[in-house]
This record gives structure tokens, C-alpha cells and sequence, in this order.
């Protein structure tokens, strides 16, 4: 199906664990985007990525890296899992130039670090 | 600082009775500002888009409009099925990489009863 998918919808570890979190989009979407929400906090971006090969933080980068060698796929790792890093991660893409266009977001990973 | 506030957090409605959500921002270098609808488990999904004070956009019973500084969403004899958290995103310049930046309010949560 075409869209924008993540993988695991759910996921539990624990604490000093490397996690990678995985999105993947079939629309050859620029721009993409990873965000963690938590309650009282709304949405806050953890990095974005313009192209393949070309990423830059967000608002709360500390303790993630991204890459991404395709198009179609930017992986999320969590290097070593703390607590504070539970949460639920969206991932979401834009067409082009992300000021004027909408972003579409996947389903969720909702992550459990313990 | 920049800032993106929604009121109400909650708000129950009869079905049928019309009202509003508010959307106050303060930021610098405004580039657009966009609403989602947001199920419980789900990823936000694409209202609105509204770049220039006295915009208006309507889709179904639901209609945004913006001023310099403030979005307004206004439901219209809601129905149970509109039930869902509102979220209000703005996207801005970034002082200092030349980019932009989004910054997320922390949403509206909408009940509707029959």
C-alpha cells in the first residue's frame, strides 16, 4: 500500500539498549520528519531531513541519530535508551519545500524504555 | 520565545452546537500555519494550511481562519464523529541556520455527544 508506514508499532526496552525505529515512505517525498509526542508537551521535532544524504536537528536532537541513504527510508536510533526517552515517535514526509506544504504522518511507534 | 498555544485543552460540545478553538502564536518570521485532526492511537492528519492574516479555508463543517496573531477553528453543528484532539502547527524561519522550524501546540482535545 502506498503511504508512509513505521515500524514496530510498539516497542519495549531497557535503558542503555540501542533502538532503531524504522519510516518508510512511497510517496519519493522530499522532506521528512521525526517527532516524539508526550502528553502536556504536543509534538516536538527531533531531526528532519531535506534529501538523501542531507539531515539537521530539531528541537530535541540529544541522543538520537538519523540517517538516510535513500529516499524512501530515515531510520531513527536511540543509541542508549534512557527513560526519558519513552514516548510515541511519528515519523512524517512533505512533498517539497516544507513551509508550504502539509506533512503527512505515519501511524506511531510507541516506545517503552525501562 | 517563540510559542504556539491552544485553548481550550478540552472541550465537550452537544451535538449540533457550534463553537470554537483558538490558536495563539508568537513567533518570528511566520511562513504558515497548519491544523490536524489527531485520532486517539493514530498520526495527525492534514486540515489546513493558512500563510497570510485574513486567510479563510473551509472543509465541511470546519473553517480556519488567521490573524497576525491567532488561528480560529470553528465547527459548526458537530457531529459525535468530529471527536478527536485539534493540533495547531506553525512553521517559521530559523534564526540561525537559514531553515525553518515547526513548532507544535500541545493541542484540543474535542468530545461531541450525541
Amino acid at each position: 500500500d502506498a503511504g508512509i508506514t513505521q515500524s514496530p508499532r510498539y516497542k519495549i526496552t531497557e535503558t542503555g539498549r540501542q533502538v532503531t525505529l524504522m519510516c518508510h515512505q512511497t510517496w519519493s517525498h522530499s522532506y521528512m520528519f521525526w517527532y516524539r509526542q508526550d502528553l502536556g508537551h504536543g509534538l516536538r521535532l527531533i531531526y528532519y531531513s531535506a534529501a538523501a544524504d542531507i539531515t539537521d536537528k530539531g528541537e530535541v536532537p540529544d541522543g538520537y541519530v538519523v540517517s538516510r541513504s535513500k529516499t524512501e527510508n530515515f531510520p531513527l536510533t536511540l543509541e542508549s535508551a534512557t527513560r526519558s526517552q519513552t514516548s510515541v515517535y511519528f515519523c512524517a514526509s512533505s512533498p517539497r519545500d516544507a513551509s508550504t506544504d502539509t506533512q503527512y504522518f505515519g501511524p506511531g511507534t510507541r516506545l517503552t524504555v525501562l | 520565545e517563540d510559542q504556539v498555544t491552544q485553548s481550550p485543552e478540552a472541550l465537550r460540545l452537544q451535538e449540533g452546537e457550534s463553537s470554537s478553538l483558538n490558536c495563539s502564536y508568537t513567533v518570528s518570521g511566520l511562513r504558515g500555519l497548519f491544523w490536524y485532526r489527531q485520532d486517539p492511537g493514530k498520526g495527525p492528519e492534514f486540515l489546513f494550511t493558512l500563510y497570510s492574516a485574513g486567510e479563510e479555508k473551509e472543509k465541511e463543517r470546519l473553517k480556519a481562519t488567521l490573524t497576525k496573531k491567532e488561528s480560529f477553528l470553528h465547527i459548526t453543528a458537530p457531529k459525535p464523529e468530529d471527536s478527536a484532539t485539534y493540533l495547531c502547527a506553525v512553521q517559521a524561519d530559523h534564526p540561525h541556520t537559514g531553515g525553518f522550524k515547526t513548532i507544535f501546540g500541545a493541542g484540543t482535545r474535542l468530545f461531541v455527544k450525541a
